[in-house]
Order: structure tokens, then sequence, then C-alpha cells
């Protein structure tokens, strides 16, 4: 089946520490995105990636990173530098920025990240 | 810059009591609006996407209408399952996609 693998489903990060989530898909998308979702607020966007070895920062980029080294796998780190990572966080996909379907995003389960 | 309003926040029907939830908008050229259900721990799934005015989708018990600045998820007889969280997000400029907060639909048996 096709889709978007995201690991772990929970994840625990001490003061000071990197951590990093997983995404994978198995699609044939272009584009990839990180998104992050908390209670009664909207998805805001962390980082995409249009094409392999080129990504973009969103609008909350500051305290993460991430790579797009093969086109199946968009991993995010949450760095020590961000001061706030307890959240929902969301991996999507889509065929490649255009116009009509190829902008649809489709999603993984998600990753709760919480703090110690 | 774009921005996206859902409402209301929280909807309790009965199961059967049709209903309609909104999403108001303002984007600098609408490259599509797209709707989502939510459950509660798990991602976003997709369910329409609508590209100008005047077009509507229709999935099962549930309707999406657009307008220049608000689309409707028009919800028929809705049974329990229909409970989730319901996401509206709008593409202006190509890979900018805003969404609002959603709207928390519970319906009773």
């Amino acid at each position: 089946d096709g889709g978007i693998t995201q690991s772990p489903k929970y994840l625990f990060r001490k003061e000071g520490q990197n951590v990093t989530l997983s995404c994978e898909q198995n699609l044939n998308h272009d584009a990839m995105y990180w998104y992050r979702q908390d209670p009664g607020q909207g998805l805001r966007l962390i980082y995409y990636s249009q094409i392999v070895n080129d990504f973009q920062k969103g609008d909350i980029a500051e305290g993460y990173s991430v790579s797009r080294e093969k086109k199946e796998s968009f991993p995010l780190t949450v760095t020590s530098a961000q001061k706030n990572p307890t959240a929902f966080y969301l991996c999507a996909s889509s065929i490649g920025g255009g116009l009509g379907p190829k902008n649809i995003q489709y999603f993984g389960a998600g990753t709760r990240l919480s703090v110690l | 810059e774009d921005q996206v309003t859902q409402s209301p926040e929280a909807l309790r029907l009965q199961e059967g009591e049709s209903s309609s939830l909104n999403c108001s908008y303002t984007v600098s050229g609408l490259r599509g609006l797209f709707w989502y259900r939510q459950d509660p721990g798990k991602g976003p799934e997709f369910l329409f996407t609508l590209y100008s005015a005047g077009e509507e989708k229709e999935k099962e018990r549930l309707k999406a209408t657009l307008t220049k600045k608000e689309s409707f998820l028009h919800i028929t007889a809705p049974k329990p399952e229909d409970s989730a969280t319901y996401l509206c997000a709008v593409q202006g400029r190509i890979n900018d996609m805003r969404f609002g907060a959603g709207t928390r639909l519970t319906v009773k048996p």
C-alpha cells in the first residue's frame, strides 16, 4: 500500500537534546512538507522540499532542521534551540508544485513530541 | 497575508440532524481550497479540493461548496462515525497552504 510513514508515534525529549523525526513516503511524490499542530491552532508550516537536495523554510523554521537526500525521505530534527517543542508533528507529501490535483497534500499519522 | 477562519469551533449534532461548517478566507489568487477530516491522534485525511467559485463536490453525506469569500461543508443526516475535526485550507502561492483551526464535530446517536 502506498502511503506516508512517520516514526516514532511518540517521542520524548530531554532538555538540551536534539531529536529526529522520521518521514518516509512511497508515493513517488516530489514535494514533502513538515507541519506543527498545537491545540486550537491551525497547522503551521516548518519546512518544505520540492525536490531532492533542496528545501525551504516555512513560517516557523527556527529551532528545526531538515535534509532531503532521497526522494522518499524527509527527516526533521528538533534542535535544543527550539524552546517549546511539545506538539503534534505532521509530515505530508504532494505530487509537486503546480495547479490542480498536484497540489493535494497527503499526510502521515503524525509524531507526538513531549518534553521530559 | 492569506488567512483562514473556521466556524463554529465546535458543533454538537444529533444523529440525522443536518448542518453546515463554514470556512472564510482571504487569499491573493486562489489556487485551491481543501477540506480534510482529522480523527483524534491521527493525520488529516483528504476529502475535497475546490478551485473556483460556484464549484461543488460531494462524497457520501458531505458536500463542499465554494464562493469567492467562503466555503461550506454541508453534512446531511450525519452519523456518529462522522464525528471528527474538519480542517479547511487555502493555497495562494505554490507550496503555501494556510490552514484554519478546524471545527470539532460531535454527532450523538
